[in-house]
């Protein structure tokens, strides 16, 4: 089966700049988490959808990042405006409670972001 | 705050050796998960270890877990250099990563 699929895979942008980036997951997967990953740190989870509605955005700087997953599909996340410190890679994965370990996620390839 | 926390920060060994990593978290789970992350790619799952579970094997890995301490290790045997990475654990309370333990094995 295909896996996560991201894009762009990177992006350089000026400060105050808007970006957005896009996930397709694995199909019939109904669980969707976009992650921010600082160079040297783990990742952060920055939004957590059930189908098109959002589980958890406690971590999500919402005065400049937003994202949606209208039909419950794909989803795209939205920077605006850029700040030097969202330099850094940003992760999608998606879950389905239908697999034989319904809590493991599968993580795209990312979009690495640079902020000037 | 971080669910999991992974210590040490960097490992360095050489090939063959084994390589044990350890992760602390904070609330009770039904799970967790550790993964691996080549530089520059996404996180790969690696092994889930349930609450009612010591300890399970994959290959050459084996996972402990120890509701008690809040505690799970990850040790990988006969390691390989592709083996270099790094690697994370997460429960299922948050699915929130700590920094993770830098392996480097050394040809």
């Amino acid at each position: 089966e295909a896996g996560v699929a991201q894009s762009p895979r990177y992006k350089i942008i000026e400060k105050r700049q808007s970006v957005a980036f896009w996930c397709n997951p694995i199909s019939g997967h109904a669980t969707l988490y976009w992650y921010q990953q600082i160079l040297g740190q783990g990742p952060k989870l920055l939004i957590q959808f059930q189908n098109n509605g959002v589980v958890d955005d406690s971590q999500l700087p919402k005065d400049r990042f937003s994202a949606e997953r209208l039909k419950g599909v794909d989803s795209t996340l939205k920077i605006q405006p850029a700040k030097l410190e969202d330099s850094a890679v940003y992760l999608c994965a998606s879950s389905t409670r239908d697999s034989p370990l319904p809590e493991t996620q599968y993580f795209g390839p990312g979009t690495r972001l640079l902020v000037l | 705050s971080q669910q999991g926390e992974e210590d040490p920060q960097a490992l360095s060994i050489q090939e063959g050796e084994n390589a044990t990593m350890n992760c602390s978290y904070k609330t009770s789970i039904n799970n967790l998960q550790w993964y691996r992350q080549n530089s520059g790619r996404g996180l790969v799952h690696l092994i889930l270890i349930r609450s009612n579970e010591r300890e399970k094997h994959s290959g050459r890995l084996r996972v402990t877990l120890d509701t008690s301490k809040k505690s799970s290790s990850l040790l990988i045997t006969a390691s390989r250099a592709a083996d270099t990475a790094s690697y994370f654990c997460a429960t299922d309370e948050d699915m929130r990563f700590g920094a993770g333990t830098r392996l480097t094995v050394k040809p």
